[in-house]
């Protein structure tokens, strides 16, 4: 397995623009994960899905972010309008309950 | 926000020296997890404990955990260079309706000096 496939690795995107990241879980795992991590605040947890459903969204900072998940194998983090305030490293995991595994993240940065 | 504080926030420590981080946190879980970020990386899951478990062990790892007092310890024995890490508990909650929430601790910078 490739494990959890985020892309893009890295994305350097101009304030006021849309920047969608995505991310394709392991197959079969049936939980996802969206986190952001800065240095000021460490890990935060922004929304998960089960079995496709949004469940938790309490952890997106604004409307301006949303996150679907289409399909078993597809999630998207969309931001817009991105602001400087939203750079930061996007990690995306999914699990079947017994450990999580974690993309290898985005870098977004927002000038 | 943070479901656990991770203490120290930083550790150095000669090479072949154990390593103890420890984690604290403030609700009721149903495991506890331990994952390692290597700089610019993703995390990887090392550990899990689960509620009605106080201690376990996988390798040079040994992971305890004290629900009373809601903490945690990891412990690595002869630590080596590539232990050099960062180190984050997380707690996992899972709800009525059997959904899982995982929330990470603030994180211990590890040094193993050679």
């Amino acid at each position: 397995d490739a494990g959890v496939i985020q892309s893009p690795r890295h994305e350097v995107t101009e304030m006021g623009q849309e920047v969608t990241l995505r991310c394709k879980p392991i197959s079969g795992h049936n939980s996802l994960f969206w986190y952001r991590q800065t240095m000021m605040r460490g890990l935060e947890l922004l929304i998960y899905f089960n079995n496709n459903v949004p469940i938790d969204d309490s952890g997106m900072p604004e409307d301006r972010f949303s996150a679907k998940m289409p399909n078993a194998s597809f999630s998207t983090l969309k931001i817009q309008p991105s602001e400087p305030r939203d750079s930061a490293v996007y990690f995306c995991a999914s699990s079947l309950g017994h450990g999580y595994t974690f993309g290898s993240g985005t870098r977004l940065t927002v000038v | 926000s943070q479901q656990g504080e991770e203490d120290p926030q930083a550790l150095s420590i000669q090479e072949g020296e154990n390593a103890t981080m420890n984690c604290s946190y403030k609700t009721s879980i149903n495991n506890l997890q331990w994952y390692r970020q290597n700089s610019g990386r993703g995390l990887v899951h090392l550990i899990l404990i689960r509620s009605n478990e106080r201690e376990k062990h996988s390798g040079r790892l040994r992971v305890t955990l004290d629900t009373s007092k809601k903490s945690s310890s990891l412990l690595i024995t002869a630590s080596r260079a590539a232990d050099t890490a960062s180190y984050f508990c997380a707690t996992v909650l899972i709800s009525n309706f059997g959904n899982e929430k995982l929330t990470f601790g603030t994180g211990t910078r590890l040094t193993i000096i050679p």
